[in-house]
């Protein structure tokens, strides 16, 4: 059974509008995280979570915001779209120790016109 | 400002071939090094790590080398496998206080041809 679930699988937003990406994980993992993937940038880090109710910026969190109301759900919010999120996006979670694996999601495609 | 790069962007192999993946990174600091792999459609997954006080970790078909000197990793698959084609991300951190953060490199995209 998947450990990291995402959803939805895809999507298709309008410029300016709201979209919300969800995560659920049932590690028990302290720490969780939101990657975009861009050809030739590889994963990058746009929030993360250590807990309930924590979130804090990553290396590129311009445009998103980030919500975690429990443990095992972690959420990426891009308030007003813009077509340049368009983007596939890696939800993650580890129990936060230094040299801890992350375990990913599946990913969303998001398509943003 | 990309602290890991990777190298090639992509690479065609023959089965039976031995596939070499190199990184290089900026921060001293980084102390762990994994090498995460991604089929079409999923998500990455961990391959291999090694910290940086080892040189060399090998698991079956996959040996990763690292050379702190020179700030360099690499990754090698003997016997490469049409199984074996995905896109590889080598990765860095070091000790963030819980964080746990990872720098990845672009990525590498291999296919072995049968």
């Amino acid at each position: 059974e998947a450990a990291v679930t995402q959803s939805p699988r895809n999507k298709v937003a309008v410029t300016g509008g709201k979209v919300t990406l969800s995560c659920n994980q049932t590690n028990n993992h302290n720490n969780m995280y939101w990657y975009r993937q861009d050809t030739g940038h590889g994963l990058r880090l746009i929030h993360y979570s250590y807990g309930a109710g924590s979130t804090e910026k990553g290396d590129i969190p311009d445009g998103y915001k980030a919500s975690r109301p429990s443990q095992e759900n972690f959420s990426l919010i891009l308030e007003l779209a813009t077509p340049s999120q368009t983007s596939v996006y890696f939800c993650a979670s580890g129990r936060g120790a230094n040299q801890d694996t992350q375990y990913f999601g599946p990913g969303t495609r998001l398509l943003v016109l | 400002q990309q602290q890991v790069r990777q190298s090639p962007q992509s690479l065609t192999v023959w089965e039976g071939g031995t596939t070499v993946l190199t990184c290089s990174y900026e921060d001293s600091t980084f102390n762990y090094f994994p090498w995460y792999q991604q089929f079409p459609g999923e998500g990455p997954a961990l391959l291999i790590s090694i910290l940086s006080v080892s040189d060399k970790k090998e698991d079956g078909r996959f040996t990763t080398f690292f050379n702190k000197r020179e700030k360099k990793l690499s990754l090698h698959i003997i016997d490469s496998q049409p199984g074996d084609s995905a896109t590889y991300f080598c990765a860095a951190s070091g000790n963030q206080g819980g964080s746990a953060k990872l720098i990845f490199g672009e990525g590498t995209k291999l296919t072995v041809s049968s």
